[in-house]
């Protein structure tokens, strides 16, 4: 089973729907990073975050340490946002562990 | 500030031949630097990562080896490709020690024929 689980692994929706997508993990762990992977293949760092909630833009996204789950929601969603969102979360070194990855599909 | 430059961006290599990407980073000193390999359908693996100079840890043994040449350089590298080698490679940096957040490279996706 991996240690980093995400939910859905395929989403479509119509533009300007709200998104969520999920990310469970089964370690300890010192933050949780939020990535986004365009179809050419980089990646660029969302957000990290260890505690509460933080939102830039039409992104939010919260963690609950307790419960060992985390949301990335996108408010107003549109085709740009279209991509694969994935979850990674790093323990007490240097080491990240990652998801598999939810594709985001967002038709217009 | 810091960027990350990461290539080529796409490369076909035949099997047997040898390998070198390169990553060089701008903006910072002494960063944490590492390799990960994304597989179709798989996660991101780690397969290398750097303290320092000359100062490698391989998280999975494989086909593949790393150096550090100097502080803002990372390079992956092997003697003679298999087709198993395929898929999409990534260079990352962090600040020094652990806490920091992550900067990824644009990638090389390399195809072994």
């Amino acid at each position: 089973k991996n240690e980093v689980e995400q939910s859905p692994q395929n989403l479509t929706a119509q533009e300007g729907e709200f998104i969520t997508i999920n990310c469970s993990y089964s370690v300890g762990i010192s933050a949780l990073h939020w990535l986004q992977q365009h179809p050419g293949g980089g990646i660029v760092s969302l957000f990290m975050l260890s505690s509460g909630k933080k939102k830039h833009g039409r992104l939010i996204a919260t963690i609950n340490i307790q419960e060992k789950h985390s949301s990335l929601h996108i408010t107003a969603s549109h085709p740009r946002d279209s991509a694969v969102y994935i979850c990674a979360v790093k323990g007490s070194n240097y080491k990240l562990t990652f998801g598999k990855g939810t594709l985001l599909t967002v038709n217009p | 500030s810091q960027t990350i430059h990461q290539w080529p961006a796409t490369l076909v290599q035949p099997v047997g031949s040898p390998l070198s990407l390169e990553c060089t980073v701008e903006g910072t000193s002494n960063p944490n630097l590492y390799w990960y390999r994304q597989a179709a359908g798989r996660g991101l693996q780690l397969l290398f990562y750097s303290v320092g100079i000359g100062q490698i840890s391989s998280e999975v043994p494989q086909n593949l080896s790393a150096s550090r040449p100097q502080d803002r350089q990372f390079i992956l590298s092997s003697k003679k490709l298999l087709l198993s080698d395929s898929g999409f490679y990534l260079c990352a940096w962090s600040v020094s020690g652990w806490s920091g957040g992550y900067t990824f490279g644009s990638g090389t996706r390399l195809t072994v024929v």
